[in-house]
This record gives structure tokens, sequence and C-alpha cells, in this order.
């Protein structure tokens, strides 16, 4: 059971903007950084935004992280038919020593 | 940059897997490699991380006393063994580069392909 709760879904159609939330707590959160990763079907997860809101060259602008107290979101803008995937969040917990993964998120285009 | 992992292993409960992961097109000893695994149709759960350059090793408390993690910089290779195999230990491994800062700030910003370790009597 993950320290980091997610949604287990979130939909919309194209040209949407679809929100994933990470609820976490002060040892994590609240406290250190937050990563979001892209998984596609059957592939390895891709780093998508780091330190809250950074993005790694090639990962598109329609992507953007923010951080509100112990919590942080995803948003993807311009929603298209290829960010269907599995969205994770993850950040390090200070009180379990362990690098936590969020529950994840499946993301469908209508 | 490419993390290339070995392949497929079927194991038998009890016993030990060994994957590796061959780093190349940057400098290895400059970055940690962590391990992260995932069962079928679950969640990721990082196991722990070493850093190339001293051979320092963190644990995840889960595995601790299980996992081994060992490189060999000679061929930029970062090795992931595990023991005592159980049924649950069948999932899909990944090696994941990070730069070499406080885990408080890690990221992890390429990742091999994946080791599917099967434990089958």
């Amino acid at each position: 059971q993950s320290v980091l709760t997610q949604p287990p879904s979130a939909s919309g159609t194209p040209g949407q903007r679809v929100s994933i939330s990470c609820s976490g707590s002060s040892s994590n959160i609240g406290t250190n950084t937050v990563n979001w990763y892209q998984q596609l079907p059957g592939t390895a997860p891709k780093l998508l935004i780091y330190s809250f809101y950074q993005r790694p060259s090639g990962v598109p602008d329609r992507f953007s992280g923010s951080k509100s107290g112990s919590s942080a979101s995803l948003a993807i803008s311009g929603l298209q038919s290829e960010d269907e995937a599995d969205y994770y969040c993850a950040a390090w917990d200070d009180s379990l020593n362990v690098f936590v993964f969020g529950t994840g998120t499946q993301v469908t285009v209508l | 940059v490419q993390l290339m992992q070995s392949g497929a292993e079927v194991k038998k409960p009890g016993a030990s897997v060994k994957v590796s992961c061959k780093a190349s097109g940057y400098t290895f000893t400059g970055y940690y490699i962590h391990w992260v695994r995932q069962a079928p149709g679950q969640g990721l759960e990082w196991m722990g991380r070493i850093n190339p350059n001293s051979g320092g090793t963190n644990y995840a408390q889960k595995f601790q006393g299980r996992v081994t993690m060992t490189r060999d910089t000679s061929f930029n290779t970062a090795y992931m063994e595990l023991s005592g195999l159980r049924s649950d230990d069948t999932v899909v491994y990944y090696c994941a580069r990070s730069p070499i800062v406080l885990a408080g700030t890690w990221y992890f910003d390429y990742w091999g392909q994946g080791t599917l370790v099967t434990v089958s009597s």
C-alpha cells in the first residue's frame, strides 16, 4: 500500500485538459521533490516531470507539474491519443527511508 | 544513454536470481543505479540503489537481507541479486539512473527495458 495516493483513473477527450492528483504527507511531498513518470503499455516508465515542475528535454510543454503543501499535481493540456498511459508520482519518504511511488493513474483518451 | 538489461529468467522457489544492467553513453560512475520492480498489472516498487563509484548501497527495508547490489566498473555494469525467491517475486525488474544527489531530490531519467523473472516450481 503506497503512501502516495492517486486516483485510479482519469479521462478526457482529445484537446481537453486532464489533471492528476498525488496526495502525500509532510515526510514525503511536504519535504522532498516530486517526480512524475509515464508508462505506456508494455514499456519501461519514462520521466515526465522532476523537481515538481521541471521537464526533461523532449517532453512536451503540454505536461506540467505543481505542488501545494503535501500534495502534487500533474496536468496534461491538449490531450492527445498518445497520452493514454499509466502515470505515477514519486518522492523520497524521510520517515520510511524509502523512495515511494504513487498508486498510479490510468489515463484514457475518449 | 542506454541501460541494457539481461534477459528473462525462470527460477524455482528458494533459488536466487542475478539481473544485470549494462550502461552506455555516459560516465557509469557519475550516476546512481537504482532497481525498481513491478508486479504484473501493479505499481512500481523501489528496491534500492548503488553508487557505482564507491560501491555503496542503500536498500529498502523490505528487501534487506535478500537483495545484494553490486557493480563492475570494468564492464560499466550493475547487478541486482535477489535470494530466497518466492512466487510473489514474479515481477519485472528495472534498473534506472539518477544523478548522485540527496535522496530527497532523486529522479530517474533513464530506465532499462526491464527483466521478467518468473518464480515457479
